[in-house]
């Protein structure tokens, strides 16, 4: 079974820190995305990368980045964490050149105080 | 720019009845379709998913749909049970563009 792994189910930071929420999967699956999820406002895409050092901006990527140095492992950062982050994040993976079926980790709960 | 639109957004039925989830979607030029399932405070887990040349999959008790000329989808599932209570979600991709379009989900509700 393909299994996407995120490091932290929870967090809890304060206002200004960096914060780094680290995803790996074990597929070999060329796509991984990074979305966060919130009542009312349901999945939205921040990044997303379809190869090592790729990465591309989804619809909401202001105040995070990203970063692919392996193929297996997709970082999301916050460099200064607000209030206004607080969420649930939840990375994914997918292999476009087979069927395209997207698979998700357990997602990770951060809070920002 | 593609809508996914899933009705209702919330549904309560008794254990052993038979019930379809709604899908619809605004632009038909999708490759797949992806039913999913989230249960409170977890990840997404795939259910089902359906590639264009297709017009139905099924995996145990559920069965998934798919028009694409009429842009809609659904998830029946079969003599539910409690453990079926969860929030439902259909996702699609669009043609030479990787980024998914989620609906807001349906949240299921099964009564004992």
């Amino acid at each position: 079974d393909v299994k996407v792994t995120q490091s932290s189910r929870y967090l809890v930071k304060r206002t200004g820190e960096k914060v780094f929420l680290e995803c790996v999967q074990d597929m070999d699956h060329e796509n991984m995305f990074w979305y966060r999820q919130d009542p009312g406002l349901g999945l939205r895409l921040i990044y997303f990368s379809y190869d090592v050092k790729m990465k591309e901006k989804g619809d909401i990527p202001e105040g995070y980045s990203v970063s692919r140095e392996k193929k297996e492992r997709f970082s999301l950062i916050l460099e200064s964490a607000s209030t206004n982050q607080t969420s649930m994040y939840l990375c994914a993976s997918s292999d476009l050149l087979t069927s395209g079926e997207l698979f998700f980790g357990e997602g990770s709960r951060l809070t920002v105080l | 720019k593609q809508e996914v639109t899933q009705i209702p957004a919330a549904l309560s039925v008794p254990e052993g009845e038979n019930l379809v989830l709604n899908c619809s979607f605004t632009d038909s030029a999708i490759y797949n379709l992806q039913w999913f399932r989230q249960d409170p405070g977890k990840g997404l887990t795939s259910l089902l998913l359906i590639q264009s040349s297709q017009r139905e999959q099924t995996s145990g008790r559920l069965n998934a749909s798919l028009d694409k000329s009429s842009g809609r989808s659904t998830l029946y599932i079969a003599a539910s049970q409690p453990g079926d209570s969860a929030t439902y979600l259909c996702a699609v991709p669009n043609f030479g563009n990787e980024k998914l379009t989620f609906g807001t989900g349906t949240r299921l509700t099964i009564i004992p």
